[in-house]
């Protein structure tokens, strides 16, 4: 079945920093890919998505571009701020028919220091 | 405001007990899920629907029992034959069950087992 694997955390950076989250997927056919946002205590937030090969997502400044010959969905920002600190999850859809079933990776725990 | 409730919280129970979560949705979303989150596991699918009336159980829906009555409610039952069940869990709805849906999260609720 489709799977996904995130870079481990926490990754801790000073605010201005530059932020990749690496995210890679193994899947059969060709399925959409997500990025969330966990804030403390809350929920989960879509940050941006990609529906197929070469699309790039974006919002916040946060922008992932889907590589179907890397197999990879890595997030990146060009200057992080102490507000970004929280939990980020690459997600890719299940890939077992038209079920919108999400495969989520363990979360990247994101700490922006002043 | 469009959005998903979850109710409580914070839900604490004892052993030997059933316990319900609501998950409340004005979204008008035919698609809603359940997942349970575990510090460093990122999040597990327990249950899911497509539409009203129908559930299909996911990865781990051992120990848990949900109804879908009406298209806006989708509450979780843990029952006492799950044998792990404090976590932190989180509703889901989408508008439909394609791939490309953006599923939208409701603030969890924490349950933890005395």
């Amino acid at each position: 079945g489709n799977s996904v694997t995130q870079m481990e955390g926490p990754v801790t950076l000073s605010e201005e920093a530059f932020l990749t989250i690496n995210c890679t997927y193994t899947a059969t056919g060709y399925p959409s890919l997500f990025w969330y946002v966990q804030y403390p205590g809350e929920g989960l937030q879509l940050l941006l998505k990609a529906t197929k090969a070469d699309d790039k997502g974006s919002n916040k400044g946060f922008e992932a571009t889907y590589r179907k010959e890397t197999t990879s969905f890595h997030l990146e920002k060009g200057s992080v701020q102490v507000s970004d600190s929280a939990v980020y999850f690459c997600a890719l859809t299940d890939g077992s028919g038209n079920t919108g079933k999400l495969i989520f990776g363990q979360g990247t725990t994101l700490q922006v220091k002043p | 405001d469009g959005g998903i409730t979850q109710s409580p919280k914070y839900l604490f129970r004892k052993e030997g007990q059933n316990v319900t979560l609501s998950c409340e949705q004005n979204l008008n979303h035919d698609a809603m899920y359940w997942y349970r989150q575990d510090p460093g596991q990122g999040l597990r699918l327990i249950y899911y629907s497509q539409i009203v009336n129908d559930f299909q159980k996911g990865d781990i829906a051992e120990g848990y029992s949900v109804s879908r009555e009406k298209k806006e409610s989708f509450p979780l039952t843990v029952t006492s034959a799950q044998k792990n069940p404090t976590a932190f869990y989180l509703c889901a709805s989408s508008t439909g069950g394609a791939g490309t849906d953006t599923q939208y999260f409701g603030p969890g609720t924490r349950l933890t087992v005395l």
